[in-house]
């Protein structure tokens, strides 16, 4: 089971900032956070990922909380383009664990 | 960022016959490689994780006979689905991963295959 829970949906407006949240209490200290972002009928995209500091790249930020629990993406100015289902993933660096997909968040972006 | 590929990107075969997937790391090598399954309306299950050199390691529930994995090199894997039927029907995807050690160990997906079996 996905050790992650985000919302099952999500709408934006065009040239907003997407929020979208993610859940995981149970993290471990050695467990990263990524965030990928499928859009219909291709392979996931990677976006970013963080250990225990806010990460920012080109495509995102991500922010992640003090008690590292929860985390949230953030898209600085969402477009049609970034309409897609978005998966949190918990993981560890090394090749003792593999990926674990949830039902992720389906973001829509409106214009 | 790193570049995965697949071929075919789309296959429709018939009930009884095999198909091969191929998986390419075009830009690294890539130490690992997985390969997932995607139903409609859901999402990704990991089916398999290969080291190259090494057989591969099966999830629960996936027959190592059906889907015959082979990571030969460092920047290909394949997947075989043997004696194909309808049920087999999905989209596989395939993803690869460095092995770089340090700051985390995301993988890289390729587009996708859609298999149709009739």
């Amino acid at each position: 089971d996905a050790k992650t829970t985000q919302p099952t949906s999500m709408d934006c407006a065009e040239g907003r900032a997407a929020n979208l949240p993610c859940n995981h209490s149970t993290i471990s200290g050695n467990e990263y956070v990524y965030w990928y972002r499928q859009i219909h009928s291709q392979g996931p995209q990677y976006i970013i990922h963080g250990l225990k500091n806010n990460e920012t790249n080109e495509m995102a930020s991500l922010i992640i909380t003090e008690d590292r629990k929860s985390s949230t993406l953030i898209l600085p100015h969402a477009t049609l383009r970034d309409t897609a289902v978005y998966y949190c993933i918990v993981s560890r660096d090394n090749y003792g664990q593999n990926f674990v997909f949830g039902p992720g968040t389906r973001l829509s972006v409106l214009p | 960022g790193a570049v995965v590929s697949q071929h075919p990107s789309r296959v429709i075969c018939k009930s009884g016959t095999s198909v091969k997937i191929e998986c390419r790391s075009l830009d690294f090598q890539a130490t690992t490689m997985f390969w997932y399954r995607q139903f409609p309306k859901k999402s990704l299950m990991l089916m398999a994780t290969s080291n190259e050199g090494s057989k591969a390691t099966y999830e629960q529930g996936v027959e190592k006979d059906k889907f015959l994995i082979n990571h030969a090199s460092l920047t290909l894997s394949t997947l075989t689905v043997t004696s194909a039927h309808p049920e087999d029907s999905s989209f596989y995807i395939c993803s690869a991963r460095s092995g770089l050690a340090g700051d985390g160990n995301e993988q890289f997906f390729g587009p996708g295959t859609r298999l149709t079996v009739l």
